[in-house]
């Protein structure tokens, strides 16, 4: 089954790291670009990112630039923190950015369920 | 505030359409194809439209896309109970150099 698979929900304490996971299966992970979107609570999507497994191209957000990091191994992709803040509490999705074929149009084409971080002390 | 412009919400009753729009600018929009994403609350974001209105597998013909200048649209005909969710627009910007959001569109089935 062609899938993304998110790591569990995190409680984590202002300051504190963070680093969790997307693995992704059933296709070549190498081949596709993950990128990474934050939804607060009770809010929309933003927008953070996107990496590509292949060479570890990366591509941040303006909103977070040198807020977070992004990394990739063979069949993971990973957000990290190195100082987690309460405004960092929210739900972040990976997904996958896919081309239709024959074009430069790009979408999100596959999703992960989600990771819950709560920062709070 | 998103580069990206949606109404809060639309509603109809089943069987209605809906249309919900999504305006932009010239960086985005302007250049670049919008896709549309479904989110029901509580569950992960799904595409239901890309590129040139075109629907991925197993989303209903109910829903069709279009673009016009700096502004797109998804429509919902034959509105169903199941198609009450939060709908948001998206597309690269290329002043930016990032995908964008809109803040999405409720919609609700009376």
């Amino acid at each position: 089954e062609v899938q993304l698979v998110q790591s569990g929900a995190e409680v984590k304490k202002p300051g504190e790291s963070l680093k969790i996971s997307c693995k992704g299966s059933g296709y070549v992970f190498t081949n596709y670009w993950i990128g990474w979107v934050r939804q607060m609570p009770g809010k929309g999507l933003d927008w953070m990112g996107i990496i590509f497994p292949g060479d570890s191209e990366s591509r941040y957000g303006p909103s977070f630039q040198g807020q977070v990091t992004m990394s990739v191994d063979r069949s993971n992709a990973y957000l990290q923190w190195s100082s987690l803040k309460a405004s960092d509490t929210a739900t972040y999705y990976c997904a996958r950015r896919r081309r239709e074929t024959g074009t430069t149009n790009w979408y999100f084409d596959l999703w992960g369920r989600g990771t819950l971080v709560t920062v709070s002390s | 505030q998103s580069v990206l412009t949606q109404s809060p919400s639309e509603s109809g009753t089943p069987g209605q359409r809906v249309t919900i729009s999504c305006s932009g600018g010239s960086s985005n929009i302007g250049r670049n194809s919008v896709s549309w994403y479904q989110q029901v609350p509580g569950t992960a974001p799904k595409v239901v439209m890309y590129g040139k209105n075109q629907r991925p597998s197993g989303v209903p013909d109910r829903f069709s896309g279009s673009k016009s200048g700096s502004s797109a649209s998804l429509a919902i005909s034959g509105l169903q109970s199941e198609d009450e969710a939060d709908y948001y627009c998206a597309a690269w910007d290329d002043s930016l150099k990032a995908h964008v959001f809109g803040a999405g569109t409720k919609v609700t089935v009376l």
